[in-house]
């Protein structure tokens, strides 16, 4: 079966500060990743999404990136975090030519 | 471009009481729709979804939905609330395309009452 990880569950971090969060997933290959932030009071936004290796698409300008240095995995990066940034960030991955979707434990990023 | 909206931010229920979630959605194209559910500090579980087969769906926990495209509404149902659904709900909607990009409402907060 497959399973999906991410890393840390939860992150407290100083304004300025690198971001480096993680996603991977097992049991399957090639599979479309995503990441959502889901700030408070707020819904689900998709910050970026990711068909293979390499190659990364986003959503909305901000101060995130994302690559995919591996087939399974799924990294978003910051050089510099805002305020802005706080939120729970979910990763997702879906088998491709499948509907579903399929979300990850999430990582709470608090930034002071 | 697709859109979903959810009705009710909180809803409250008494236990045994019948649960109704609404969530309608806008998109060009015949969509898939999903209902998702959070827990406290986790992510988020499929509880059903509509791909075009039958309008009536059933998912996980007692849950159904009924996807009624003349009135665009995908509302999620439980006859017989009971605590442990006490949770946050999402609506989606996807064009099922090459990205399948999902559209999520602002998601609706269940308080079951004893």
């Amino acid at each position: 079966s497959q399973t999906i990880h991410q890393w840390p569950a939860t992150l407290v971090q100083p304004v300025g500060s690198p971001l480096s969060l993680e996603c991977t997933v097992e049991g399957t290959s090639n599979p479309n990743l995503y990441w959502y932030r889901q700030a408070a009071g707020r819904g689900l936004q998709l910050l970026f999404y990711s068909v293979g290796i390499g190659q990364i698409s986003s959503e909305v300008p901000q101060n995130l990136s994302a690559s995919r240095p591996q087939d399974r995995q799924f990294i978003l990066s910051s050089k510099k975090l805002l305020l802005s940034d706080s939120g729970f960030y979910l990763c997702a991955w879906r088998r491709g030519g499948l509907e579903t979707q399929y979300f990850g434990p999430g990582t709470r990023l608090l930034v002071l | 471009a697709q859109s979903v909206t959810q009705l009710g931010s909180h809803v409250s229920v008494s236990e045994g009481a019948l649960v109704l979630l609404r969530c309608n959605y806008s998109s060009s194209v015949p969509p898939y729709l999903f209902w998702y559910v959070q827990y406290p500090n986790q992510g988020l579980q499929l509880l059903l979804k509509y791909t075009s087969a039958a309008t009536l769906v059933k998912g996980i926990n007692g849950f159904e939905a009924e996807f009624k495209k003349s009135e665009t509404s995908f509302h999620l149902t439980k006859p017989s609330a009971h605590m442990s659904d006490a949770a946050e709900y999402f609506c989606a909607v996807s064009d099922g395309g090459a990205t399948n990009k999902l559209i999520f409402g602002t998601g609706t907060l269940l308080a079951v009452q004893p």
